[in-house]
């Protein structure tokens, strides 16, 4: 299972939104509605922030939000802060009942 | 609360095997299923596999087939690594992650991870 493709890096200044895409196949993204993201301070555990492409964990802030299309899913970060400053990862279900993630974003705020 | 903690790091020769253990606790741990997900250094997040809360069937990553194994002492709450045949490319950090049911994609604890260097 291939990992699922993600820019390697993506910047944005305070209060400007950003989106991190994240491409798979039929076979894993464009199949299933069950994507997650994940941001990862380095040193920590890393922290699921969307999961089944648009829902957020319970007290997670609205600025970050999910969608899909296709075979792509894509994470969107609005009025970027500070401490959004992170790598961060989508996953993906598969059809062999697996998971695949993806390659991974560094999100750097300017 | 929910956590999860994890066995402490490990410094293992090529050949050996490594046994990573994460202990639950704020939870029924049989309700929910346990992943195990390694970084290696200056790499991305890799699925190794997961294992059922009901019933602890598993399911590996195919590049790991035959090498790891997963398991669980329900008694006390906690589940195991074990990697096999260890490699050079092996050195990462591990770590347990919780999912939100017994099987699933979705991991909402993670533990804290921890360091298995394989070095000669």
């Amino acid at each position: 299972q291939s990992a699922l493709t993600q820019p390697a890096s993506v910047s944005g200044s305070p209060g400007q939104s950003i989106t991190i895409s994240c491409t798979g196949t039929s076979g894993d993204v464009g199949g299933f509605n069950f994507v997650c993201w994940y941001q990862h301070h380095p040193g920590k555990a890393p922290r699921l922030i969307i999961y089944d492409v648009i829902k957020r964990p319970s007290g997670l802030s609205n600025r970050f939000s999910g969608s899909k299309s296709g075979n792509t899913a894509s994470l969107t970060i609005s009025g970027l802060q500070a401490e959004d400053e992170a790598d961060y990862y989508c996953s993906s279900y598969t059809s062999s009942s697996t998971l695949v993630f993806g390659g991974g974003t560094k999100l750097t705020v300017l | 609360q929910v956590q999860l903690v994890q066995s402490g790091a490990e410094v293992k020769k090529p050949g050996a095997s490594v046994k990573v253990s994460c202990k639950a606790s704020g939870y029924t741990f049989t309700n929910y299923g346990i992943s195990w997900v390694r970084q290696a250094p200056g790499q991305g997040l890799e699925w190794m596999g997961w294992m059922s809360g009901y019933n602890a069937n598993t399911n590996y990553a195919e590049r790991l087939q035959g090498r790891v194994t997963m398991t669980r002492d329900t008694s006390t709450s906690t589940a195991y690594m074990e990697l096999r045949s260890l490699r050079s490319d092996d050195t990462a950090v591990y770590y347990c992650a919780k999912m939100t049911a017994v099987v699933g994609d979705v991991f909402d604890i993670w533990g804290q991870g921890t360091m298995v260097t394989v070095s000669s």
